[in-house]
Order: C-alpha cells, then structure tokens, then sequence
C-alpha cells in the first residue's frame, strides 16, 4: 500500500526555537493534510493543502505542497510550550480513507 | 458546531469478547471514517461510510464491522477480541466528495486482556 515518510522521527528543540519536518511519498497525492495530536486526544487538523506548490500559513505554521505532488513540509516558528505533541502529515481521503506518516515527536526544552 | 463525539472514551475487555464503540459526526458531515492508532502500526484506516453504505475497508480481518445509520451516526464492532486489539480507535468526519479534510473525535481507548 501507498506509504509517507515522515522526518524526523522526534525533535528535541528550545523554547523559540523554529521547527521543520516533512513528509515524502512514492506515489503522487492531491492532497496533504498535516495533524497535531496530543496525548489522550484525536488528531487536530491544522493546514490542508490541495494545489501543488501551495504554500499556506495557520499563525505560526507554514506548509508547502511539493511541487513533484509526492512531498510537504510543515514549519514552525517561533515554538511555544504548547507546541508540544505528535505532528501527523496525512494523504488520500474520500473513500480510500487518508494514510499518514508514522509522526513527528515535538518535545521542547526548558 | 460540536465535534465528532466518540462513546465510550476507555473501555476494558477480555480476550474474546466483543465490543462495540460509537461515533457521531459533527453536524452536515455525512462520511464517517474509522482508524486504529497503535504505537507500533501508527494510524491505520479501518473503514468508511457514506449514506449507510460502506464504501471501502482497509486491511483488517472480518472480526472488524461497522455500520452507519440514517442520521450519520456510525458504530464500529470488533468480535472475538485478540489482545492485539488493544488500541486506540478514532472515528473521523468529513463531506463527502472533498475537500477531504477529516475532522477526528477524542478516540476509544481499547484494552483486551
């Protein structure tokens, strides 16, 4: 089945610090969607994307859309304290269901 | 508007029995879409429904069901319970036909023992 790799794994950063991951894939996708969940929670959407080379912001987050349609990156600026979680890219949807990458571990240092 | 709302949010179970987990959609949204999360396989799509029809399964075995009923609400059953079961189960909302932006209620955490 279609697979997304998901980089890094986990991220251990300062507080203020800016954050980047992304996510890559064989196949070519129409969409990405990237997620936050946190623990004893549901994934929260945050950005869809729906055009290669989109790029969109949420506050302090900016995704891309890669223009090959088979990458996305995901950037935060700035961290916080409640940045803090497990950041998920996602891919397909409808019918076929979304698959999503094994997720990225956002851990902050005092 | 509410969220998706899953019921119950913890429940524990022994090995071979069955259990049932309920979901309901935020309001409009008429596809409904299941999902396992271990820590091990990640999120994985179990099924999806639309108009009480259930339009695709992802690979898991027939133990696993699901139906929606005439109001969006779906539940998903999961017989002769394997302590590999143990899990979180995610319902997820969405329109159907795109954009495909699936929006999650707070999961059933499953423990089979």
């Amino acid at each position: 089945g279609q697979q997304l790799n998901q980089s890094p794994q986990s991220m251990f950063i300062q507080e203020g610090e800016d954050v980047s991951m992304n996510c890559t894939s064989s196949s070519i996708f129409n969409t990405w969607l990237w997620y936050k969940q946190e623990p004893g929670e549901g994934p929260v959407l945050l950005i869809a994307l729906y055009k290669a080379g989109e790029l969109t912001s949420n506050g302090r987050l900016t995704a891309q859309f890669g223009i090959t349609r088979k990458d996305s990156f995901l950037n935060i600026s700035a961290s916080i304290p409640s940045d803090v979680g497990i950041y998920f890219c996602a891919s397909g949807g409808g019918a076929d269901g979304l698959t999503f990458g094994k997720g990225t571990h956002l851990i902050i240092q005092p | 508007k509410a969220g998706v709302t899953q019921t119950p949010r913890y429940l524990i179970k022994t090995r071979g029995q069955q259990v049932t987990l309920s979901c309901s959609p935020i309001s409009g949204h008429r596809s409904v879409s299941w999902y396992q999360q271990t820590p091990g396989q990640g999120l994985q799509f179990l099924f999806e429904y639309f108009s009480e029809t259930q339009r695709n399964k992802g690979n898991f075995p027939g133990r696993f069901s699901g139906r929606q009923f005439s109001n969006s609400r779906s539940e998903m059953n999961v017989s002769t319970l394997e302590l590999g079961d143990s899990a979180l189960y995610l319902c997820a909302s969405s329109f159907p036909g795109g954009p495909y932006e699936q929006y999650f209620g707070p999961g059933t955490r499953l423990t089979v023992t």
